[in-house]
């Protein structure tokens, strides 16, 4: 079966500081990756999706990059963090066709200071 | 523009059933899910429906109308654990997710 880790699961980082959040998924080949931003008590903000190595794209405009080194590893970094990027990071995959359902990991809480 | 409509809360008492609904404005439609997602964590799948009718599944159920571009899901048999946000995503015609903001699903006694 499938399975996607997602760590750390909280992170506290001082303002101005970089990050590296990773993502890995196991039991499937070439699936389809995203990453999301939740605010608290808000919806899901899509961040980056790829569907492949190297292919990254951006839904939002933002101090924040994404890459995909390997076919089950997606991996989300900033070289400065601001205090607008605080919130919950949710790391997803689903199957290449279309129609499937995404599946999430469990999530980083990030705080900035 | 492209929009998905839920009410923010809604209150429910343990045994008895509920029903949250969806409406949506998009470009095209590909299909509908929902997810529950209990506070603190990750979303989790609940079902899909691409075609109009009801799915069932166990205590919960699936509604669509694609000609009202409506949804609901239907909780029987209320549980405490079933206190959660249930949040409707809608496939666009690009095959994009659109995510709605989400109910927040309140069990009491």
């Amino acid at each position: 079966s499938q399975t996607i880790h997602q760590w750390p699961a909280t992170l506290v980082q001082p303002v101005g500081s970089p990050l590296s959040l990773e993502c890995t998924v196991e039991g499937t080949s070439n699936p389809n990756l995203y990453w999301y931003r939740q605010a608290a008590g808000r919806g899901l903000q899509l961040l980056f999706y790829s569907v492949g190595i190297g292919q990254i794209s951006s839904e939002v405009p933002q101090n924040l990059s994404a890459s995909r080194p390997q076919d089950r590893q997606f991996i989300l970094s900033s070289k400065k963090l601001l205090l607008s990027d605080s919130g919950f990071y949710l790391c997803a995959w689903s199957e290449g066709q279309e129609n499937q359902p995404q599946h999430f990991g469990d999530g980083t809480r990030l705080s900035i200071l | 523009g492209q929009n998905i409509d839920q009410p923010t809360e809604m209150t429910a008492t343990e045994g008895a059933i509920v029903q949250i609904n969806c409406t949506y404005q998009t470009s095209g439609f590909n299909g509908l899910f929902w997810y529950q997602q209990h506070a603190g964590e990750a979303p989790t799948f609940l079902s899909y429906n691409v075609l109009d009718g009801l799915e069932e599944k166990g205590r919960f159920s699936s509604f669509l109308s694609r000609s009202k571009g409506y949804s609901y899901l239907l909780l029987k048999e209320l549980q405490m654990k079933d206190s959660a946000s249930y949040l409707c995503a809608v496939i666009d015609s690009n095959y994009q997710l659109i995510w709605g903001a989400g109910t927040k699903l309140i069990i009491k006694p």
